[in-house]
């Protein structure tokens, strides 16, 4: 099975920008790995922000986008909120199996 | 506006069997792929597997941590998604996402505990 990575942990300023990257152990994202990127707070279930790369759901906030970048799929944040303080995970998808990453706790400081 | 809720949820004992549901709303659920994806208590995500829908025969999929033991089913009769789980191991401890990935449910908690 695939192992995909994640930054275990980055920190913003207010204001600032941060990418989250997603990679795979089996070489490199595609856009056929189906990227999806997901917010979770703490006692919530995760709410879904990018689906297929760069796609936003009608409730993403515009400052978030996804993107594939160096071989990896990516998560910018441009502008960041205290309110983005949260765990994000991303998806991947490999011939019908899932799997996701471990996930990256962003912290706004 | 998309619903998903949960039930069916609770304890179990180590080598029992459980079987949670999930009802959904507010879509046309027989157009689409469902997954169960579940997040054990302080742990990250970790999928389950998938339903196809019937244009794609119903086929499934699952992770290789419950291969074998938990079959997801679906009845687009009652919108609603099942997984029935099978020699149910304290490591399967967990809240129990029904999600079409753009949508998710709130969860129920499956504890394995003797």
């Amino acid at each position: 099975q695939a192992v995909v990575t994640q930054e275990p942990s980055l920190t913003v300023s207010p204001g600032g920008t941060v990418t989250l990257t997603c990679g795979s152990s089996t070489g490199a994202v595609t856009s056929g790995h189906f990227p999806y990127w997901f917010q979770q707070k703490p006692g919530q279930a995760p709410r879904t922000l990018i689906y297929d790369t760069s796609n936003k759901h009608s409730w993403t906030p515009a400052r978030f986008s996804g993107s594939l970048l160096g071989g990896k799929a990516a998560l910018t944040l441009s502008g960041a909120q205290p309110e983005d303080e949260a765990e994000y995970y991303c998806l991947l998808s490999y011939s019908g199996a899932r799997v996701f990453g471990g996930g990256t706790k962003l912290t706004v400081l | 506006e998309v619903q998903l809720v949960e039930s069916g949820g609770g304890l179990v004992q180590p080598g029992g069997s459980l079987r949670v549901s999930c009802a959904a709303s507010g879509f046309t659920f027989s157009d689409h792929y469902m997954d169960w994806v579940r997040q054990a208590p302080g742990k990250g995500l970790e999928w389950v597997g998938r339903s196809r829908n019937k244009a794609n025969s119903y086929t499934t999929e699952y992770a290789a941590s419950v291969k074998g033991r938990f079959t997801i089913s679906r009845d687009d009769s009652k919108n609603s998604l099942y997984l029935q789980m099978n020699s149910l191991k304290t490591e399967d401890t967990a809240v129990y996402y029904c999600t079409r990935v753009t949508d998710w449910g709130q969860g129920t908690l499956v504890t394995v505990s003797s």
